[in-house]
């Protein structure tokens, strides 16, 4: 079975700097897709960003970018130029590919990132 | 932008009384599935549905549960007597086809008590 794990609960950036959210998985598949959605006070899941496993370039979208090491199993956010809009729970997510079109998230515990004005 | 959408967002039910969350998925998705968070804990699977039927389920899933999309639109979850540790955050999603993304509505918090 696969597994997500991010292993910071909390993480901190002060509005207009950059950080960076860990999330490591194990799996035996070549095939996946990974993904983070944030999680604002609302409790609303909303997809920030995904990446194709085959992929071998990086997603970004718009301030949010993926470093994504397959070898290493790793795959991590980066948020450049924090707004407080940010501040949210973030979630990892893995998504196998084999199973087909039934295929469900597995998720990673999130992390809480909080932003400094 | 085409929504999920989840009723009601709150529901407070006495233990061992049968609640049904309720769900309209996006229109043309095809695929539809339910996740729960525990307050303070991660989003966890509990079933996939697909053509009518359920595809995959959870361990969480159990004989208490039940899906239903009754009428093309609707996509029920029920659980038939609750318990305390049923109270939790409860996420619809639904996907077009395989390729696409999910789109989470916004939960229906029940509770429990």
């Amino acid at each position: 079975a696969q597994t997500v794990t991010q292993s910071q609960p909390e993480m901190s950036v002060q509005e207009a700097e950059t950080v960076t959210l860990s999330c490591t998985y194990d799996t035996s598949e070549s095939d996946y897709y990974l993904f983070w959605y944030k999680q604002p006070p609302s409790r609303q899941m909303i997809l920030v960003i995904r990446q194709e496993a085959y992929k071998q370039q990086n997603a970004t979208e718009n301030r949010f970018s993926v470093n994504f090491q397959k070898a290493a199993k790793s795959f991590s956010l980066k948020i450049s130029d924090s707004q407080l809009g940010d501040a949210a729970m973030y979630f990892c997510a893995y998504r196998s590919d084999y199973t087909g079109a039934n295929s469900k998230l597995t998720f990673g515990k999130g992390i809480t990132l909080s932003v400094r004005p | 932008e085409p929504e999920v959408t989840q009723t009601p967002s709150h529901q407070v039910t006495q233990m061992g009384q049968e609640v049904i969350l309720r769900c309209v998925p996006i229109s043309n998705h095809l695929y539809f599935y339910w996740y729960r968070q525990i307050l303070g804990q991660k989003v966890e699977f509990l079933v996939s549905f697909y053509n009518n039927e359920i595809s995959e389920k959870s361990e969480i899933f159990d004989d208490q549960f039940s899906v239903e999309r009754p009428d093309g639109s609707n996509f029920t979850l029920k659980i038939r007597s609750t318990k305390l540790e049923d109270s939790a955050m409860y996420f619809c999603a639904s996907r077009r086809t395989a390729n696409y993304g999910y789109t989470f509505g916004s939960g229906t918090r029940l509770t429990v008590v």
